[in-house]
């Protein structure tokens, strides 16, 4: 039950696009298709934002995508903004019915 | 609209004892996994216990297990997380919410959070 390793920050001016890794095992990222993205606002509850890896929820912009390969899950912003300034966090499905989160990536818009 | 409200959270002495609830609303509460997760101040968001839809089946992080205990009132539409033997590093905001129908997946609502603050 280690948690998955993510970039400690990323950053990047409006409108670029910026790529969070979310790296772990054939254990957990590698074995599933159960890979999930949330972003965290300063005090406030995480938001979910990406679920089976790719797919989005209903509402989030499709600025947001969510990819895998092997035992690495990303996360993409595209055309980045100013409220996308936020701590994001993936998780996967461990087996036997529990999870495991990622450290966080702290991403600033420059 | 789905609705999930902690509680429960305080200030307790180590090896102590807490009981979180949390109020679900706005959503077929029998029919879903449900799920805490907490947060250390500063830290990262860490799963730690899962529960069925009838309670029949609980999971919970190795960190947990055999101190904390979660269970579920269907009638009452409402979750708990009884913690005991309370340690330093069990002081986070303790997240309660929603799974999927099926059980594993993602956690698409939550809650507001609750503090517990575990220190002499």
């Amino acid at each position: 039950q280690s948690a998955l390793t993510q970039p400690r920050s990323v950053s990047g001016s409006p409108g670029q696009s910026v790529t969070i890794s979310c790296t772990g095992t054939s254990s957990d990222v590698g074995g599933y298709n159960y890979v999930s993205w949330y972003q965290q606002h300063p005090g406030k509850a995480p938001k979910f934002i990406i679920y089976d890896v790719s797919k989005r929820p209903s509402g989030v912009p499709d600025r947001f995508s969510g990819s895998k390969s092997g035992n690495t899950a990303s996360l993409t912003i595209s055309g980045l903004q100013a409220e996308d300034e936020a701590d994001y966090y993936c998780c996967s499905y461990a087996g036997f019915y529990t999870e495991v989160f990622g450290t966080g990536t702290k991403v600033t818009v420059l | 609209e789905v609705q999930l409200v902690e509680s429960g959270g305080g200030l307790v002495q180590p090896g102590g004892s807490l009981r979180l609830s949390c109020a679900a609303s706005g959503f077929i509460f029998s029919s879903y996994w449900m799920t805490w997760v907490r947060q250390a101040p500063g830290k990262g968001l860490e799963w730690v216990a899962n529960i069925k839809q009838d309670g029949s089946e609980k999971y919970y992080v190795d960190s947990v297990k055999g101190r904390f205990t979660i269970s579920r009132d269907n009638a009452k539409t409402s979750l708990y997380l009884q913690m005991n033997s309370l340690r330093a590093e069990d002081t986070a905001v303790y997240y309660c919410a929603r799974g999927v129908e099926s059980g594993v997946d993602y956690f698409d609502y939550w809650g507001q959070g609750t503090l517990v603050t575990v220190s002499s």
